[in-house]
């Protein structure tokens, strides 16, 4: 099976700077990775997801680059706002013929200082 | 309008107690699926159900018996509940089962065990 492994687990970033959260997979095979934010008392809301046939995605101030040859992605955060602290979680999805499943990381607690 | 929608948020019992969760989607997708959530933030999936079928269960004890009734609605039964089942439970939805379909998450059920 897939195995996620996410750094760092907790980062403090002044308000303005850019935030940087890394993950990295064990299955080559792996085809889509997805980057999800949690708040305090809510689920996990997708904020940006990438398909391996692409290396970079960017959506405002927030991209994602994907390396699969290191088979690692990182989620990048710019300019960051109080409203950016949360946990953000990464995923990879294994294709199993309908059987897949999403993997996530161990997350990330991102805290903004104002 | 709430996509993924669970019943109850919070819930609060006695160990060997028998309870439900209830989840609705309004996004006319194929596949649901339960997570749990541990305390310290690790999303791993339990079920997951395509069109009222059952395609994934994660080696869960069969204490846990999900249920759909149609493909808008996976509902989760949880007999002579342990003191290791409170965790915040999050129901999720997605287009089709395959590869490169978003997930959309509820707001999750927390599930005290006293």
């Amino acid at each position: 099976g897939e195995n996620v492994e996410q750094h760092p687990s907790t980062l403090s970033v002044q308000e303005g700077d850019s935030a940087v959260i890394k993950c990295t997979y064990s299955d080559s095979a792996s085809n889509y990775f997805p980057w999800y934010k949690q708040e305090l008392g809510k689920g996990p809301q997708l904020i940006i997801d990438i398909r391996s046939n692409v290396g970079e995605k960017k959506d405002q101030r927030i991209a994602v680059t994907l390396n699969k040859t290191a088979k690692h992605f990182s989620l990048h955060i710019t300019e960051t706002q109080p409203e950016d602290s949360a946990v953000y979680f990464c995923a990879a999805r294994l294709p199993n013929f309908g059987n897949e499943k999403l993997t996530f990381g161990t997350g990330t607690r991102l805290t903004i200082i104002p | 309008d709430t996509a993924v929608s669970q019943t109850p948020k919070y819930l609060v019992t006695q160990m060997g107690n028998d309870k439900s969760i209830k989840c609705e989607q309004n996004l006319g997708h194929d596949t649901m699926y339960w997570y749990k959530q541990d305390s310290k933030k690790f999303l791993k999936i339990m079920f997951s159900y395509n069109n009222k079928e059952l395609i994934i269960n994660e080696t869960v004890p069969n204490r846990f018996s999900p249920k759909s009734p149609d493909k808008a609605h996976l509902n989760l039964h949880i007999n002579s509940l342990e003191l290791g089942d409170s965790a915040v439970y999050f129901c999720a939805s997605s287009l089709t089962p395959y590869s490169n379909q978003p997930q959309h998450f509820g707001d999750g059920t927390r599930l005290s065990i006293l």
